[in-house]
């Protein structure tokens, strides 16, 4: 079974600066796509970044980029630039390809003004 | 995007009485979608998948005649606790995917549905 596992319960940010996320994970798929989404107070789960692992070159999204390590399965969350309303629980997400989502236990993002 | 919209939003029933949750995908039609349950300040984790026209797939530990899955159309799938009691308070949410886009794309979720059983 696969496992995402992501360290950090909590990390906090000064506004304006920049912020990693860990996040690990545990398969033996070759073939999988990884996810950070983004759940605020609302609790409506928002996607951040997508990545397919095949790929070698690591996504961007404006403000948001990842460090995917594929030997190290290894799969970092940075934000630059960070905004009051980043502030939100950050979950890292593993898909097989049979289709399942496995989530990590999440880390809660504070944004300092 | 998407829209996937789950009713209600929230519900506070006696225990020992059932309720449904239902999980609706607006703009697209779904063959499966997944069924999450978060407690407190904790991740998602998967309890089952929601299957149009055949049986549910639930997850290890996950009781599959206390939280009834009914996948009926392509748009609507419903999770009923059966004989709520206070433990099953919790958070749940639906997710989907529009099909035939393969695996890398991202999954709609509901806006969540808040259970207490009192």
């Amino acid at each position: 079974a696969q496992t995402v596992t992501q360290s950090q319960p909590e990390m906090s940010v000064q506004e304006a600066e920049t912020v990693t996320l860990s996040c690990t994970y545990d398969t033996s798929e070759s073939d999988y796509y990884l996810f950070w989404y983004k759940q605020p107070p609302s609790r409506q789960m928002i996607l951040v970044i997508r990545q397919e692992a095949y790929k070698q070159q690591n996504a961007t999204e404006n403000r948001f980029s990842v460090n995917f390590q594929k030997a190290a399965k290894s799969f970092s969350l940075k934000i630059s630039d960070s905004q009051l309303g980043d502030a939100a629980m950050y979950f890292c997400a593993y898909r097989s390809a049979m289709d399942d989502m496995r989530f990590g236990a999440g880390t809660r993002l504070t944004v300092k003004p | 995007g998407a829209v996937v919209s789950q009713h209600p939003s929230w519900v506070i029933c006696k225990s020992g009485t059932s309720v449904k949750i239902e999980c609706r995908s607006l703009d697209f039609q779904a063959t499966t979608m997944f069924w999450y349950r978060q407690f407190p300040k904790q991740s998602l984790m998967l309890m089952a998948t929601s299957n149009e026209g055949s049986k549910a797939t639930y997850e290890q530990g996950v009781e599959k005649d206390k939280f009834l899955i009914n996948h009926a159309s392509l748009t609507l799938s419903t999770l009923t606790v059966t004989s709520a009691h206070p433990e099953d308070s919790s958070f749940y949410i639906c997710s989907a995917r529009v099909p035939g886009q393969g695996p890398n794309t991202e999954a709609f979720f509901g806006q969540g549905t808040r259970l207490t059983v009192v």
